[in-house]
């Protein structure tokens, strides 16, 4: 079984500060990783991905992400954020060799404050 | 623009009627699926169609009833729903759902806001 933890219901960050959303993960095998942003009355849209490599991933609008094996961890992160990254944010995780089977957080409501 | 084209995009039905959603990819993608989203709760997958075949289906109760005719398009069949199938429903695509092509995304629509009177 897979699954996906993300512990914070929302996020608040000041405009222009460091922002990270916490994401850890389970899977039986090795897992390709993804984050995925959703703004209101939208559907998701694919910010990233991890599959092997290098451990920080870069992906659309400055966002990146660490993935950390030893904590099953994959945040994602942005040096400097902006009032329009205020949206909803979700991981999701995939077994390499499973089903196929996306499985989502339960997502994690990031505010920008001016 | 998301390539996932979704109609409509609101719903309003009775628990009596019948109604369709409607999705259409423009991705070339092989793969396409329908998933739930209630408020405060993850995202449900509901059904996966892999090259126009039926790979998935996660308890959904009969009343709702999937069709996918080609690779481009999938549709989602309404038949006497309950309150609590009020949510939003997505549609989404992806190159294909075999599990050594599964490190591409899906590509999601906009989806339905469904609310059931």
């Amino acid at each position: 079984a897979q699954s996906v933890a993300q512990p914070e219901d929302q996020v608040n960050v000041a405009e222009g500060n460091p922002l990270t959303v916490k994401c850890t993960y389970s899977v039986s095998g090795n897992p390709y990783l993804f984050w995925y942003v959703q703004y209101p009355n939208r559907g998701l849209q694919f910010l990233l991905k991890y599959i092997t490599g290098d451990n920080l991933v870069k992906g659309s609008y400055g966002f990146e992400a660490e993935f950390n094996k030893s904590q099953t961890s994959f945040h994602l992160k942005k040096p400097s954020a902006l009032v329009s990254d205020s949206a909803l944010y979700f991981c999701a995780v995939r077994d390499r060799f499973g089903s196929g089977t996306l499985t989502f957080g339960k997502g994690t409501m990031l505010l920008v404050s001016p | 623009e998301t390539g996932v084209t979704q109609t409509p995009r609101h719903l309003v039905m009775g628990m009596t009627n019948k109604k369709s959603l409607k999705c259409e990819q423009h991705l070339g993608h092989n793969a396409m699926y329908w998933y739930k989203q209630s408020a405060k709760k993850p995202l449900e997958l509901m059904f996966v169609y892999n090259f126009k075949e039926q790979t998935e289906n996660n308890s959904v109760p009969s009343r709702f009833s999937p069709e996918c005719p080609n690779s481009s398009h999938l549709f989602l069949h309404l038949h006497t729903l309950q309150p609590e199938d009020s949510a939003l429903y997505l549609c989404a695509s992806s190159q294909d759902h075999r599990t050594d092509r599964s490190n591409q995304p899906q590509h999601f629509g906009d989806g339905t806001r469904l609310s059931i009177l």
